[in-house]
């Protein structure tokens, strides 16, 4: 079955501590990226990448970290966790937008709700 | 500035009614639009696509309609289901020819279908 997996998909955390959520798909896709909803704000992008090792920051980087060191593997760090980063994270794959590929559907993985106390 | 901004934040309705939701975009240059349902404590999931050139497109009880001239989109439901209850959010992609349109989110309309 085709789908982006995140994990963990619940996580309560004390300040400064560093965790990982990780991230995948099985759809071969280039591009890759984290999101962050909170409520009355909608879907921010945090960090992005267009393939293998080329990533980029999104509107809401400050305090995470990414890597694209594989194709399907897509993981969000946070190095010393805060409070304001409690929040819901997403994670999303698409083929790479090309000229005659522009309208390339973005797949949403289940969520990760992250409690930091 | 590019925004996509929604209406209403939030709409109640009786399950078997229609409603329309609302969505407005800046995005310059535009390359399409997609409205996507959220359901709760889960990932969004798209409902259909626009480019510049579509005015209508259905998806069984969804229909949304654009009008690229006034920078408007609409999301139609018919005969609504205790199970269209969920966010709808609007998102427009702009068009940076070669390389990755990058995209923009509305806020979401929250919808309620009471029995």
């Amino acid at each position: 079955e085709a789908q982006v997996t995140q994990n963990p998909r619940y996580l309560i955390t004390v300040t400064g501590k560093k965790l990982t959520v990780t991230c995948s798909q099985n759809m071969n896709h280039e591009y890759m990226s984290w999101y962050r909803q909170d409520p009355g704000l909608g879907l921010r992008q945090i960090y992005y990448s267009m393939n293998v090792e080329v990533t980029d920051k999104g509107d809401v980087p400050e305090g995470y970290k990414v890597s694209r060191k594989e194709k399907r593997n897509f993981p969000l760090i946070l190095e010393s966790p805060s409070p304001n980063q409690t929040s819901l994270y997403f994670c999303a794959s698409s083929f790479r937008q090309t000229l005659s590929r522009s309208y390339n559907e973005q797949f949403f993985g289940p969520g990760t709700r992250l409690t930091v106390l | 500035k590019n925004q996509v901004e929604q209406s209403p934040q939030s709409l109640i309705i009786l399950e078997g009614k229609n409603c329309t939701l609302q969505c407005n975009y800046t995005v310059s240059p535009f390359s399409n639009l997609r409205w996507y349902k959220q359901d709760t404590g889960r990932g969004p999931v798209s409902l259909t696509i626009m480019t510049f050139s579509e005015n209508t497109k259905s998806n069984g009880r969804y229909t949304a309609t654009l009008d690229a001239d006034t920078k408007q989109s609409s999301l139609h439901i018919t005969a609504s289901q205790l199970s269209d209850s969920a966010s709808y959010i609007c998102v427009v992609r702009d068009d940076r020819g070669s390389t990755l349109g990058r995209l923009y989110f509305g806020r979401g309309t929250q919808l309620t279908v009471w029995p």
